[in-house]
């Protein structure tokens, strides 16, 4: 199976701040990589697809870029309301995997 | 709007049974795929199985494969999982997931709120 390694897996941040996650993948997966955000609580909310695509109403300040084996996750100017674990997920080779997930906390 | 609904979880003693459900409605559920994925109390996401829009089933993660069988009803809305021969490691909250295509391409659009299966003696 393909490993996804998030990091880092936690970090906190000011409002206002600029946060970025990676995640690599053990092999290449083009663009087949999609972000989640869950809430404490929550399930999972799809953010963002094909690494770069921004889902219908997904606030712009989330963005996603890279492909092969490295992505990158940015949040620009962290709100309150976005304190959660960000996940990665692969979807080029079956089974589709998981990072291991970022949290994301306000200072 | 999609909502999707799970049922059937709680506390079960292990090497025992049990049938999940998952209501579905806000889509035409027979155009879409459909999925579980599972999370252990305080870790991450693991997808557990899948079928597509006429009830093939995709795969399963090998970690439940020939103890757990994906099912689905589309006559009424409706996707199941039977769990057997349950162990304490499959203690988690299973999510109830859509697919974003009818065959299949494995990432989730839409998910239920989950319902919580506990393994234990």
């Amino acid at each position: 199976d393909i490993q996804m390694t998030q990091s880092p897996s936690s970090l906190s941040a000011s409002v206002g701040d600029t946060v970025t996650i990676t995640c690599r993948a053990s092999q290449d997966i083009a663009i087949n990589l999609i972000w989640y955000q869950q809430k404490p609580g929550k399930a999972p909310y799809l953010l963002i697809s094909d690494a770069s695509n921004l889902e219908s109403g997904v606030p712009s300040r989330f963005s996603g870029s890279g492909s092969g084996t490295v992505f990158t996750f940015t949040i620009s100017r962290l709100q309150p309301e976005d304190v959660a674990t960000y996940y990665c997920q692969q979807y080029d080779v079956l089974p589709p995997i998981f990072g291991g997930g970022t949290k994301v906390s306000i200072k | 709007e999609v909502q999707l609904v799970e049922s059937g979880g709680g506390l079960i003693q292990p090497g025992r049974s049990l049938r999940l459900s998952c209501a579905a409605s806000g889509f035409t559920f027979d155009d879409f795929a459909m999925h579980w994925v599972r999370q252990a109390p305080g870790e991450g996401l693991e997808w557990v199985a899948g079928i597509s829009w006429n009830a093939v089933p995709l795969r399963y993660a090998d970690s439940v494969k020939g103890r757990f069988t994906i099912s689905r009803d589309n006559a009424k809305n409706s996707l199941y999982l039977q769990m057997n021969r349950l162990t304490a490691a499959d203690t988690a909250i299973y999510y109830c997931a859509k697919d974003v295509h009818l065959n299949g391409d494995y990432y989730f659009d839409s998910w239920g709120q989950g319902t919580l299966v506990s393994v234990s003696s």
